[in-house]
């Protein structure tokens, strides 16, 4: 199993441009999230998602939106990109829900100019 | 605002020494989990404890939860350079749905 894949690895942006950060995982889990990392901050939540066609927002979900439309794919997309958005972006999933482990993905380095 | 606090925010011992980082957390939860973060690379589980448990033990790890004060340790026993990470403990809404991760102790083994 390739676990949980984010493509790209490294983004650069324009402000106000915007983009879909890729999130899939190959272990049939319900559970996927995103969240962004920034020093100092730990890791933030985003967006969420209990199983296919239902998504729910995290603490910080200005700005991005997500859908799930199959079980294995989670992706985030940055509507019009701000310097604020400049982050490390990480996905994650689980079976079931939050309770049980989560498994992450390597991050998207995102640099927003 | 998020759930977990970890305490301290940085950590730095000598190889052999132990290692304890502590999490407090605001509501009542289902489970605690602690994950660890090497530098640039994504975040490892490390070991769940459930609502109804005190105390667990995985290797040379050991956490304990009161849920009367909502906070939870971890103890590194033995530490080795190769545990220098930050590790952060996440915490659940009760729902099944929000795990919100605290800050993080970048713990630094010295050999």
């Amino acid at each position: 199993n390739a676990g949980v894949t984010q493509t790209p690895k490294f983004q650069v942006l324009k402000t106000g441009q915007s983009m879909t950060l890729q999130c899939a995982q190959d272990m049939n889990h319900e559970y996927m999230s995103w969240y962004r990392q920034d020093p100092g901050m730990g890791l933030r939540l985003i967006h969420y998602s209990v199983g296919a066609g239902i998504t729910d927002q995290g603490e910080v979900p200005n700005g991005y939106n997500v859908s799930r439309s199959t079980t294995e794919d989670f992706p985030l997309r940055l509507l019009s990109a701000a310097p604020s958005q400049t982050s490390v972006y990480f996905c994650a999933s689980s079976r079931g829900d939050s309770y049980n482990e989560q498994f992450f993905g390597p991050g998207t380095r995102l640099t927003v100019l | 605002s998020q759930q977990g606090e970890e305490d301290p925010q940085a950590l730095s011992i000598q190889e052999g020494e132990n290692a304890t980082m502590n999490c407090s957390y605001k509501t009542s939860i289902n489970n605690l989990q602690w994950y660890r973060q090497n530098s640039g690379r994504g975040l490892v589980h490390l070991i769940l404890i459930r609502s109804n448990e005190r105390e667990k033990h995985s290797g040379r790890l050991r956490v304990t939860l009161d849920t009367s004060k909502k906070s939870s340790s971890l103890l590194i026993t033995a530490s080795r350079a190769a545990d220098t990470a930050s590790y952060f403990c996440a915490t659940d809404d009760n729902q099944g749905g929000k795990l919100i991760f605290g800050q993080g102790t970048e713990l630094s083994v010295k050999p």
